[in-house]
């Protein structure tokens, strides 16, 4: 069926350190990619999103990658915080409409 | 502004019983989304609804239902309870009908005995 699937399900941390956290997504069609972050008994949590015009775009503290070669996104962490720690979902936007997909998940964990 | 809201947070139903979950989007917004979240199947998209019309529609059974209200307020129904129903149902909100951030509720967690 239609999925983003991540690499990585557990990525653990030194606080302070860079987290790369990557994904891969199965549409060409797909328009536009997100990145958000869910804590325990949460809703997810938009961190930064990219359109497929563009291969790069920075936030604070965090970079999203968009290869559209080989269907390919990836979140930058600057300097992780134990306040970082949580699940992290890729997303893909399949036109027509607001439809989402979503990867599995990567837990972050951060170890101060 | 507010947040997207749900209600109930929680819930506890048997298998066979209907149930409706509520979620009011954030104002201004008129497009709201359902998700199922389960520890198997990850998030899964149930619809979209924008503008009292069903957009866009996921591979879920017929048990599975929504609407939305013109003050796009939007509920979903599950009939008939299966124990695999069992999840979190996450709605999500944004202003337009693509390519810009949907806001989640915190989801209402449904449990099926």
């Amino acid at each position: 069926g239609e999925s983003v699937g991540l690499h990585l399900p557990t990525l653990s941390v030194q606080e302070g350190d860079n987290s790369i956290i990557n994904c891969a997504y199965s549409n060409s069609a797909s328009d536009y990619f997100i990145w958000y972050k869910q804590e325990s008994g949460k809703g997810p949590q938009f961190i930064i999103d990219i359109r497929s015009n563009m291969d790069k775009r920075q936030g604070q503290r965090v970079t999203v990658l968009l290869n559209k070669t080989v269907k390919h996104l990836s979140l930058q962490i600057a300097a992780t915080q134990p306040g970082d720690s949580a699940v992290y979902f890729c997303a893909e936007n399949k036109p027509p409409g607001g439809k989402l997909i979503f990867g599995q998940g990567t837990e972050l964990s951060v170890k101060p | 502004k507010a947040g997207v809201t749900q209600t109930p947070r929680y819930l506890i139903k048997t298998r066979g019983q209907q149930v409706t979950l509520s979620c009011s989007p954030i104002s201004g917004h008129r497009s709201v989304s359902w998700y199922q979240q389960t520890p198997g199947q990850g998030l899964q998209f149930l619809f979209e609804y924008f503008s009292e019309t069903q957009r866009n529609k996921g591979n879920f059974p017929g048990r599975f239902s929504g609407r939305q209200f013109s003050n796009s307020r939007s509920e979903m129904n599950v009939s008939t309870l299966e124990l695999g129903d069992s999840a979190l149902y996450l709605c999500a909100s944004r202003e337009g009908t693509a390519n810009n951030e949907q806001f989640f509720g915190p989801g209402t967690r449904l449990t099926v005995l």
